[in-house]
């Protein structure tokens, strides 16, 4: 079985434009979760999403958006990009939601210059 | 706002050796969760814990979670160089709660 897949892998961008990240679950996994990782820290949550509705809003600003399709797969958006929205974006998926363990991609390494 | 600190942030040791990594907060978790994660991958689920003084083996790594559900630690007998990895801990609040809190995390060099 094909676990949680991101695309695209690397992207980079510019200060002031805006980005969309994409994330497919593992088969049968019904919650999607985003996370942000900069160098040298762990993963922040930024989201969590189940059944299509948002159940969870880490500490970060109103330009982080997202969204969860019908077939549970999931965008990430940010708007206005920052110097410091350069990291690495992680999605994970659980069967239902809550802080179940995840089951993570590889993430998209995202580069602002 | 829960923290995890880990602990130490560096570690290098010899193939063989043994070691311990800590994770520890002020707060109380309902379970907590160990990830490895190697450069340019994403963190992989190695084992949760949820009971207090919960002792989990994983071939040789053992995990315990502490009495009062604050702490746990992550012990590796025999260390191989497949081990390298950054290693996460990440606590969950318990019902109605779907954030992971994750540490810093310890980041582990076993050299051949």
């Amino acid at each position: 079985d094909a676990g949680v897949t991101q695309s695209p892998t690397h992207l980079i961008k510019t200060r002031g434009q805006q980005v969309t990240l994409r994330c497919s679950p593992i088969s049968g996994h019904k919650s999607v979760s985003w996370y942000q990782q900069v160098l040298g820290q762990g993963p922040q949550f930024i989201f969590q999403y189940y059944e299509k509705e948002e159940r969870g809003r880490g500490n970060f600003p109103d330009r982080f958006s997202a969204r969860q399709f019908p077939n549970y797969s999931s965008e990430l958006n940010v708007n206005a990009l920052l110097l410091g929205d350069s990291a690495l974006y992680l999605c994970a998926s659980s069967l239902v939601a809550g802080n179940q363990p995840q089951h993570f991609g590889d993430g998209t390494r995202l580069s602002i210059l | 706002t829960q923290l995890l600190e880990q602990s130490p942030q560096f570690l290098s040791i010899q193939e063989g050796e043994n070691l311990t990594v800590y994770c520890n907060s002020s707060s109380v978790f309902s379970s907590l969760q160990w990830y490895r994660q190697e450069p340019g991958e994403g963190p992989v689920l190695l084992v949760t814990v949820v009971t207090g003084g919960e002792v989990k083996k994983l071939k040789r790594l053992t995990f315990q979670f502490g009495d009062a559900r604050k702490d746990s630690s992550l012990h590796i007998t025999a260390a191989q160089t497949g081990d390298t990895g950054l290693y996460l801990c990440a606590g969950g609040s318990g019902a109605g709660s779907y954030q992971l809190t994750f540490g810093k995390g310890t980041k582990l060099s076993v050299i051949p």
